[in-house]
């Protein structure tokens, strides 16, 4: 299995519902990524998982909360979201900290 | 700071040879990959350099000048489906070796 899968693939929500997006990579990769990517924009990094433990958070607003159950899921908790907050999220995995980067096809997020 | 430079967008024709080069200043630095992303969809990674050097992989092949903080991405024989934007991203040597996306080159193959 060499891919990253992430569901759901669409997600519409309002400024006050809690929603999860989620994850999951069956290639023994011991690092995960959630990035945030609007339009004709380059990925931007949010969350780094390494060996289950977060080790970077790029200064992230705490409407978005991640969690790492275990080596092969990676879920990004929602909440109170705003309409900029739109965007397609990706989720990557690499087999090492730094190491090149599978993409999940991502999740396309509307805040209404 | 952090600072990585390509050109926005390029047009070559199909079957032609096209170079996207990529500048980068940054605090640290331990490898530079090359990611392409067709719209809509995911990146995908092409090619990685740490060292000096060309490193080629059928019809890409990618070059690095570390001293001259310079990498580009040659890409030949182009086909349509070339069409996508080509991300430059390089990895720094501290803080669990982040890496940090260029903005992308939006490149259109012509017939």
């Amino acid at each position: 299995d060499t891919e990253v899968t992430q569901t759901p693939k669409h997600l519409v929500m309002g400024m006050t519902n809690k929603k999860s997006l989620k994850c999951e990579q069956h290639m023994g990769h011991r690092a995960m990524y959630w990035y945030k990517q609007k339009a004709k924009k380059p990925p931007e990094l949010m969350f780094v998982y390494s060996y289950e433990k977060l080790s970077i958070n790029e200064s992230v607003p705490s409407r978005f909360s991640p969690e790492c159950p275990n080596s092969s899921l990676l879920n990004l908790h929602l909440h109170a979201l705003q309409p900029e907050d739109s965007a397609l999220y990706l989720c990557a995995s690499s087999q090492a900290p730094g190491n090149e980067q599978y993409f999940g096809p991502g999740t396309r997020l509307t805040v209404t | 700071g952090q600072n990585i430079d390509q050109p926005t967008e390029m047009t070559a024709t199909e079957g032609a040879i096209v170079q996207i080069n990529c500048t980068y200043q940054t605090s640290g630095f331990n490898g530079l990959f090359w990611y392409q992303q067709h719209a809509g969809e995911a990146p995908t990674f092409l090619s990685y350099n740490v060292l000096d050097g060309l490193e080629e992989k059928g019809r890409f092949s990618s070059f690095l000048s570390r001293s001259k903080g310079y990498s580009y991405l040659l890409l030949k024989e182009l086909q349509m489906k070339d069409s996508a934007s080509y991300l430059c991203a390089v990895k720094g040597n501290t803080g669990g070796f982040k890496t940090i996306f260029g903005a992308g080159t939006r490149l259109f193959v012509k017939a």
